[in-house]
């Protein structure tokens, strides 16, 4: 299958600093990303929707000037958490979807383990 | 809106069969797809599935009925290493791209 990467891993910040989550795509072009979040023991809920070059689109109730998402090129997608507080900590898991293999396909990252102090 | 629903958690010993049931509501509905976590991992892609019937891939295999709205992983053989959460997911048609719904996940535990 195709690989995508995140980056960082994990990260610990301090309340009030902005957090910069990068996810690439490593051997496909992605059309569209999609950025995840997961809290413990729960599911994983779409935060926002990317295509290149477009403004992400956000679902109901995440807030797009807290979580900015930039789709620059069809291999890289960053995601801003900005002024983080405690309630931010959580396992940011970002998906690239593209051509592969001849057809559309939908690839998870490592996923990014934020704790903010 | 779209929702969907599996049991939370399943218990079973190694070498038995596990059914995890998924049904969901959605509109434009185009594919149920499954996936294994593994705690503090990434979910991994199991099976797809966007015409009625079954689909086998190995130990697992993964049902899907468009008229019930319904879908199931079957777990065969089971080992030690399946004990993870599994999630349904839909994908339905939208303007923005073609993004999945997960459910809520299924914790199944292997005992030996």
């Amino acid at each position: 299958g195709a690989v995508v990467s995140q980056h960082p891993s994990w990260v610990i910040c301090k309340s009030g600093t902005s957090v910069k989550i990068e996810c690439r795509s490593l051997d496909f072009q992605a059309t569209t990303m999609f950025w995840y979040r997961q809290f413990p023991k729960q599911s994983l809920m779409l935060m926002a929707t990317s295509n290149e070059g477009s403004k992400a689109t956000y679902e109901q109730g995440v807030e797009k000037d807290k979580f900015l998402i930039n789709h620059a090129s069809l291999t890289l997608s960053t995601l801003t958490v900005t002024s983080a507080h405690p309630e931010d900590s959580s396992f940011y898991i970002c998906s690239a979807r593209g051509v592969v293999r001849g057809g559309y396909e939908q690839y998870f990252g490592p996923g990014t383990r934020l704790t903010v102090t | 809106g779209q929702s969907l629903e599996q049991p939370s958690e399943v218990t079973a010993v190694e070498g038995a069969i596990v059914q995890i049931n998924c049904t969901y509501q959605t509109s434009g509905f185009y594919g149920l797809s499954w996936y294994q976590q593994h705690d503090g991992g990434a979910p991994t892609f199991l099976s797809y599935n966007a015409l009625d019937g079954l689909e086998e891939t190995g130990r697992f295999s993964s049902f899907l009925s468009r008229s019930d709205s319904y879908g199931y992983l079957l777990l065969q053989e089971l080992q030690m290493k399946d004990s993870a959460s599994y999630f349904c997911a839909v994908s339905a048609i939208k303007a923005a791209g073609n993004k999945l719904t997960f459910g809520g996940g299924t914790r199944v535990l292997v005992k030996p």
